[in-house]
C-alpha cells in the first residue's frame, strides 16, 4: 500500500527565516505526482506546489521550493522568507494513476511563523 | 459553481441519528474524494469516485458509512447511527481527469455528535 509520512507534527520559524518541512512516501510505482497543500485556520485547502516524479528538476513557486529525492522517496518543502500568513497546517500528498488515482495525504505539519 | 460546495457547513446531531452530508463538485470534474479530518489531525481517506468506475471504498471505517454520486456530479456521504467518534470535519474534493491536476477542496462540514 502507498503511504505518506510527515514526521514533524509541529514546527515554528521566525518571520523572514527559512524552514523545511519533511515528507517521505512509499510506493513501488515509477510514475506519480507529489503535492504540498496548505490549510490555514480558515480550513480551506490550498495547493502550494506540485512535482511530477519523472521530472528531475525540483519545482519552485515563488518562496516555495521542493527537494525531490526520488531514490530516497523524499519530498521536502522549503519556505524562504517566511511570512506570518504562512502559518498553517501543511500536508504532503501523493497520487498514482496506475493505482486508480487515489489521492493520499500525510498526517500534516503545523507550522507557526513567529514575528 | 465556481468552487466545490459542501452543505451543511455545520451539523450537530444526536448519537444514534443518521446524517447526510452533501458535496457539489466543480462542474466537469470526474474525480471526487471524501476525507475525514479529526481535530488537529491529518486527512483520512474515506472514498473516491472516478467517472463511471466503481468507487474506491477502501477508507470507509465501518458499514455505517456509505456514499453515492448521482449522475457523475453531486455526492452524498451518509453516516448511519452516528457515534461520538464520528465527530470531525468531513472534506470533499474534486479534480479533473488529467494526471497531476490540482484537487479543489470544499470548506468542509463540521459534524458534532452529542
Amino acid at each position: 500500500a502507498q503511504t505518506v509520512t510527515q514526521s514533524q507534527p509541529e514546527m515554528s520559524v521566525q518571520e523572514a527565516e527559512t524552514v523545511t518541512l519533511s515528507c517521505t512516501y512509499d510506493t513501488s510505482e515509477n510514475n506519480y505526482y507529489l503535492f504540498w497543500y496548505k490549510q490555514p485556520p480558515s480550513r480551506q485547502m490550498i495547493l502550494v506546489i506540485r512535482q511530477e516524479a519523472y521530472k528531475q528538476q525540483n519545482a519552485t513557486e515563488n518562496r516555495f521550493s521542493v527537494n525531490f529525492q526520488k531514490a530516497a522517496k523524499s519530498f521536502s518543502l522549503k519556505i524562504s522568507d517566511s511570512q506570518l500568513g504562512d502559518t498553517a497546517m501543511y500536508f504532503c500528498a501523493f497520487i498514482n494513476y496506475n493505482q486508480g488515482g487515489k489521492l493520499i495525504f500525510g498526517q500534516g505539519t503545523e507550522l507557526s511563523v513567529k514575528p | 459553481g465556481a468552487g466545490v460546495s459542501q452543505s451543511p457547513s455545520n451539523k450537530v446531531t444526536e448519537k444514534g441519528k443518521d446524517v447526510e452530508l452533501r458535496c457539489d463538485p466543480i462542474s466537469g470534474h470526474t474525480a471526487l474524494y471524501w476525507y475525514r479530518q479529526s481535530l488537529g489531525q491529518g486527512l483520512e481517506f474515506l472514498i473516491y469516485f472516478q467517472g463511471n468506475s466503481a468507487p474506491d471504498k477502501s477508507g470507509l471505517p465501518s458499514d455505517r458509512f456509505s456514499a453515492e454520486r448521482t449522475g457523475g456530479s453531486v455526492s452524498t456521504l451518509t453516516i448511519q447511527r452516528t457515534q461520538q467518534e464520528d465527530s470531525a470535519v468531513y472534506l470533499c474534493a474534486s479534480s479533473s481527469l488529467y494526471p497531476g491536476t490540482e484537487a479543489f477542496f470544499g470548506q468542509g462540514t463540521r459534524l458534532t455528535v452529542v
